[in-house]
C-alpha cells in the first residue's frame, strides 16, 4: 500500500514550457487535491476533485489545469510555465473524513 | 487574505518541556480544525483534529484546544521530544481546507 505518490520529485522548466504532474493513490479515495506551498503562505488549494471525471477550482487555479480520468490518478498541468509557479506542489486525497493524506511533494523551479 | 494565521514562524523548546503552538482564524463558519506535521522532503501528515462543537481533544502527548469566542486554536505537546522537531500546520475547514503558514518547532535535547 503506497498511499499517495507523486511524479516527478523535482523538475526545472524554462518559462513557457509545459509539463504535467502526476498524483496516484491506491486507497480508493474519492476526493483528491492539488496544493502549492510557498514560504510564508502555507498550503494553498489549486484544484480539487470529488470523484472520477469531476474537477473544481480552488483558491489559486489560474495557470493550471487538471484532469481526473481515473479514480486513482489526478493530473496537474501547466500549459505555459511562469517563474511565479516556482513552488512545492503537494497532492492529497481523502475518503470521507476530513483528514487528508499527502504525497511527498514535487519541487518545481521555473527559470 | 489569510483566514488561518500562525503568527510564530518558529518555536524552540527543551526536551521534556511543553510545546505550545498557536493558530488564529477569522472565519466563524469553520466547523473542523486539524493539525498536520511536516518533516523536510516529506508531505504533511495528519496529527490531531477537533470539531467546532468541542473545546478539547487529546491523543497521547498531543492536545488541541479550541476557543471559539477568541477564534483561537492551540496544540500542546507534552513532554516534547527531539523527534517532534518539524513544521506544524494548522488547518480549518469550511467548504475548502485553509492552511496556516506553519510553525517550525525545534526540540533541543
Amino acid at each position: 500500500n503506497a498511499g499517495v505518490t507523486q511524479t516527478p520529485k523535482f523538475r526545472v522548466l524554462k518559462t513557457g514550457q509545459s509539463m504535467t504532474l502526476l498524483c496516484a493513490q491506491d486507497m480508493n479515495h474519492e476526493y483528491m487535491y492539488w496544493y502549492r506551498q510557498d514560504p510564508g503562505m502555507g498550503l494553498r488549494l489549486i484544484h480539487y476533485s470529488v470523484g472520477e471525471g469531476t474537477t473544481a477550482k480552488g483558491e489559486v487555479p489560474d495557470g493550471y489545469n487538471v484532469s481526473r480520468l481515473k479514480k486513482q490518478n489526478f493530473l496537474l498541468g501547466l500549459e505555459s510555465a511562469a517563474p511565479s509557479q516556482t513552488s512545492v506542489y503537494f497532492c492529497a486525497s481523502r475518503l470521507s473524513s476530513y483528514e487528508q493524506y499527502f504525497g511527498p511533494g514535487t519541487r518545481l523551479t521555473v527559470t | 487574505d489569510q483566514q488561518v494565521k500562525q503568527n510564530s514562524p518558529s518555536l524552540s523548546v527543551q526536551e521534556g518541556r511543553i510545546s505550545i503552538l498557536n493558530c488564529d482564524y477569522t472565519n466563524s463558519m469553520f466547523d473542523y480544525f486539524l493539525w498536520y506535521k511536516k518533516y523536510p522532503a516529506e508531505g504533511p501528515t495528519f496529527l490531531i483534529s477537533i470539531s467546532s462543537i468541542k473545546d478539547k481533544n487529546e491523543d497521547g502527548r498531543f492536545t488541541v484546544f479550541l476557543n471559539k469566542s477568541a477564534k483561537h486554536l492551540s496544540l500542546h505537546i507534552v513532554p516534547s521530544q527531539p523527534g517532534d522537531s518539524a513544521v506544524y500546520f494548522c488547518a480549518a475547514r469550511d467548504n475548502d481546507m485553509r492552511f496556516g503558514a506553519g510553525t517550525r518547532l525545534t526540540v533541543k535535547p
